[in-house]
């Protein structure tokens, strides 16, 4: 069964709307989450690590103000893409990290965001 | 993280053994060699992981060359619903670098 659940799959909105993805991790409590950005027909770039209870870090090149990060709890990390615009079309998808060295991150379904 | 290099595509016929192979001269004595398949418009799955030994679980068997510079994804019976983009990923174990660094992997086609 799924690990990890994405919501919501897909999203179109108008520009400037602010849109929240969320990220849930089912089956265990996860201290880091991992947010990655898809645009079509290229390979997934991470933008940023999550981490329960603390800041977010962000990858290089990615706004902080713009990719609003919250892990308020072990089991829940969510994604704010504030004011977006066409550009941010997207599709975001999620990650959570196992407990223990060497496991591997189980991945959501993804979000595909479309902005008018 | 080491580099790794995949080919850009292969094509397999139904019901025979997919291999995917992967270079990854550069690997160092503590990164374990993952694959992930991405199925389009979907998340990416896990599939199998390794540091030197030969691995097999349920969805393939991973074959480590001794030096461990290379190594092959093996779908024993590839079937239509195999076809997707298949990602050989070396990371680093252990530490706070988690981090998965995806390249461009292979566009694996299972043909009828």
């Amino acid at each position: 069964g799924a690990v990890v659940s994405q919501h919501p799959s897909r999203v179109i909105c108008k520009s400037g709307t602010s849109v929240k993805i969320e990220c849930r991790s089912l089956d265990f409590q996860a201290t880091t989450m991992f947010w990655y950005r898809q645009f079509p027909k290229q390979s997934l770039m991470l933008m940023a690590t999550s981490n329960e209870g603390s800041k977010a870090t962000y990858e290089q090149g990615v706004e902080k103000d713009k990719f609003l990060i919250n892990h308020a709890s072990l089991t829940l990390s969510t994604l704010t893409v504030t004011s977006a615009h066409p550009e941010d079309s997207s599709f975001y998808i999620c990650s959570v990290l196992t407990r223990g060295d060497n496991q591997p991150q189980h991945f959501g379904d993804g979000t595909r965001l479309s902005i008018l | 993280d080491a580099k790794t290099t995949q080919p850009p595509s292969m094509d397999c016929a139904e019901g025979r053994a997919a291999n995917l192979p992967c270079n990854h001269s550069t690997i160092s004595g503590n990164e374990y060699v993952y694959w992930y398949r991405q199925i389009h418009s979907q998340g990416p799955q896990y599939i199998i992981h390794g540091l030197k030994n030969n691995e097999t679980n349920e969805m393939a068997s991973l074959i480590i060359t001794e030096d461990r510079k290379s190594s092959t994804l093996i779908l024993p019976h590839a079937t239509l619903r195999d076809t997707a983009v298949y990602y050989c990923i070396v990371r680093n174990s252990g530490g706070s670098n988690y981090k998965l660094t995806f390249g461009k992997g292979t566009l694996l086609t299972v043909n009828p």
